[in-house]
């Protein structure tokens, strides 16, 4: 069974840092791209970050680029996203999603979600 | 960056019912990098649809996709009760990966 299971989220003042954690099992991690989602409260998905398989390049949503870091070990099957200068437009739910490789592009699994709120 | 436009924003209807959702790309999107989710309330999005018209694995046959260019559709040929959801369409590419605001498809 597939799964994956995000950590790390909570509560952050403005300007904090956090680090989320995906751990994956279930599948080939090292074959897969990895992404972060996220989903502030009662609003729709927006895309974050993307890293592929052997973590060589990395890709960010504008509003998040230069202060989000994506980040995978393979040997863990654990993906990472490294969190600074956090603002409470960040405050969301953030999921990681795996894409599988392939000719397709799209978000085959999901983790839980883990909750951020940036707030004083 | 593709913006994606849902359409409509709710749609009322009742189980045994058909519904046609829409999903228009400000540009082009290949077919390969479309896909569609459902999403309810305090669960993860669930892969529906790959490549504008590919059920993933355990979909039933009563959700279809379709398109090409910069119209889709998800048809869901007779609801169910538990297809009463969110909806969002994705897409990919240019190394940007983009979804729509999502339909919420709630009972009539």
């Amino acid at each position: 069974e597939v799964q994956l299971v995000e950590s790390g989220g909570g509560l952050v003042q403005p300007g904090g840092s956090l680090r989320l954690s995906c751990t994956a099992s279930g599948f080939t991690f090292s074959r897969s791209w990895m992404h972060w989602v996220r989903q502030a409260p009662g609003k729709g998905l927006v895309w974050v970050s993307r890293i592929n398989s052997d973590g060589s390049s990395t890709t960010y949503a504008d509003f998040v680029k230069g202060r989000f870091t994506i980040f995978r070990d393979n040997t863990k099957n654990t993906l990472y996203v490294e969190m600074n200068s956090l603002r409470a437009e960040d405050t969301a739910v953030y999921y990681c999603a795996s894409e599988p490789s392939g000719w397709y592009s799209y978000f085959d699994f999901w983790g839980q979600g883990t909750l951020v709120t940036v707030s004083s | 960056d593709i913006v994606l436009t849902q359409s409509p924003g709710t749609l009322s209807l009742s189980p045994g019912e058909g519904a046609t959702l829409s999903c228009r790309a400000s540009q082009s999107v290949s077919s390969g990098y479309l896909a569609w989710y459902q999403q309810k309330p305090g669960q993860a999005p669930r892969l529906l649809i790959y490549g504008a018209s590919s059920r993933a694995t355990g979909i039933p046959d009563r959700f279809s996709g379709s398109g090409s260019g910069t119209d889709f559709t998800l048809t869901i040929s007779r609801l169910e009760p538990e297809d009463f959801a969110v909806y969002y369409c994705q897409q990919s590419g240019s190394s940007s990966w983009t979804f729509g605001q999502g339909t919420k498809v709630e009972i009539k």
